[in-house]
């Protein structure tokens, strides 16, 4: 059982928009900056926000993160077959001492 | 291009020992802060140890008392010593730099499978 919770699929047509959510507690999304992460099939994890919103260099405008609370969502929009990945939330958990991930959420574009 | 690259994993007996190394390039190991994340197959990440750019050393409950993180200046790389392992540290363990409280640059990645 992951600290963060996340729905286990999801899947949406080519070139539509979906949001993918994260949800904690106080302890962690609360008073943490979350972090999503994209890990296509058989690869490593590849950093696709960080402190809640921020996009790395390279990453497309696409992609889109928020926080509200003791909650996070991922948005992606303008859906491409490439985007079919396992997505993960991340943050830190004062009360375990530790870094947290959600248990991933598989994206279908179908 | 700065890259992770690990080395180390492999098939080992319930209560043996394992030592996973992971170099660096175009980063410096002792001036970041750097992580071991695994992921058992076909399950989502779990965090397991880090150590900061003074040296100072967090292991998760999991594997604390078992697992040591460490890493050598000289050779630029990060190690995972796991001691005492049993099935349930199989798994696709990761080396991680944490920049911007995110994980920013990771290596392949390294299988370790525990078993008899």
């Amino acid at each position: 059982q992951s600290v963060l919770t996340q729905p286990p699929s999801m899947s949406a047509a080519p070139g539509q928009k979906v949001t993918i959510s994260c949800s904690g507690n106080s302890y962690n999304i609360g008073n943490n900056y979350v972090s999503w992460y994209q890990q296509l099939p058989g690869t490593a994890p590849r950093l696709l926000i960080y402190e809640n919103n921020k996009r790395p260099s390279g990453i497309p405008d696409r992609f889109s993160g928020s926080k509200s609370g003791t909650s996070a969502t991922l948005g992606i929009t303008g859906l491409q077959t490439g985007d079919e990945a396992d997505y993960y939330c991340g943050t830190w958990d004062s009360s375990l001492g530790a870094r947290v991930f959600g248990g991933g959420t598989k994206l279908t574009v179908l | 291009e700065v890259q992770l690259v690990e080395s180390g994993g492999g098939l080992v007996q319930p209560g043996g020992s394992l030592r996973l190394s992971c170099a660096a390039s175009g980063l410096t190991i002792s001036s970041n802060d750097m992580h071991w994340v695994r992921q058992p197959a076909g399950r989502g990440l779990e965090w397991v140890a880090a150590i900061g750019p003074a040296g100072d050393t967090y292991h998760a409950g999991s594997v604390r008392g078992r697992f040591t993180i460490s890493r050598e200046t000289v050779k630029n790389s990060l190690y995972l010593q796991m001691n005492s392992l049993t099935d349930g540290d199989t798994a696709v363990y990761y080396c991680t730099r944490r920049a911007h409280d995110a994980f920013d640059i990771w290596g392949q990645g390294t299988v370790v499978t525990v078993s008899s």
